[in-house]
């Protein structure tokens, strides 16, 4: 049974610096990993999904990567800001063809400090 | 797109009384998945629809939990009866099977059973 978590659960970091999220799964079968955040009382915005064969996305100030061997992925922040406060989640589909279940991580919450 | 919309935002209820959640996805998406967020279980995956036809309900908690889809842009979620046990926020996500098959989510119905 596919497993995720995310370490810390929470973190608080100054504005202005870069910082990552880690998020581990334990089956390296995986179809694509999805990076999202959720605000308080808000649903989940994607902020990039990464597939299998790949190694890293970019958006913006965003950077996400994949080393699947190794059951990681990181969601790189920089040059954080107030607005990114947010809780942020990973999540990954496994690889059998027609399965469209996500496993969800327990989520990192993210305070930017003014 | 005005993205996947759902209603209603709040419901309270009392214990023992029938409650509705629906769910507008994406128009051309052919995937609809209806999930649950509380603070001790994180998201759970309840139920998801392709193509209008249930694919995977095992995520459903008890009998007293339904789902349908009768046409490609409308789905709803019942509960009867509803417990406090049932209380949570429940989000309705939607993806595409063409691509990266990201999905969208839903605001939530964050829903209280008194």
């Amino acid at each position: 049974k596919q497993e995720v978590t995310q370490i810390p659960a929470a973190l608080s970091v100054p504005e202005g610096e870069n910082l990552v999220l880690n998020c581990s799964f334990t089956d390296s079968a995986i179809y694509n990993l999805q990076w999202f955040r959720q605000d308080p009382g808000k649903g989940l915005t994607s902020l990039l999904l990464i597939q299998s064969s790949q190694r890293e996305q970019t958006s913006g100030r965003l950077n996400a990567s994949l080393d699947k061997s190794s059951g990681r992925s990181t969601l790189y922040i920089a040059a954080s800001q107030p607005g990114d406060s947010a809780t942020y989640l990973c999540a990954v589909r496994p690889t059998n063809f027609g399965n469209e279940k996500l496993t969800f991580g327990t989520g990192t919450r993210l305070t930017i400090i003014p | 797109d005005a993205g996947v919309i759902q209603s209603p935002r709040h419901e309270v209820t009392e214990m023992g009384q029938e409650v509705t959640l629906r769910c507008k996805p994406i128009s051309g998406h052919d995937y609809l998945f209806w999930y649950r967020q509380t603070m001790m279980r994180g998201l759970e995956l309840l139920i998801y629809f392709n193509n209008n036809v249930p694919i995977d309900d095992s995520g459903m908690p008890e009998d007293r939990f339904s789902a349908k889809m009768p046409n490609a842009s409308f789905s709803t979620l019942k509960i009867q009866p509803s417990e406090p046990r049932d209380s949570a926020v429940y989000f309705c996500a939607s993806s595409q099977s063409i691509g990266a098959n990201e999905q969208f989510f839903g605001p939530g119905t964050r829903l209280t059973v008194l």
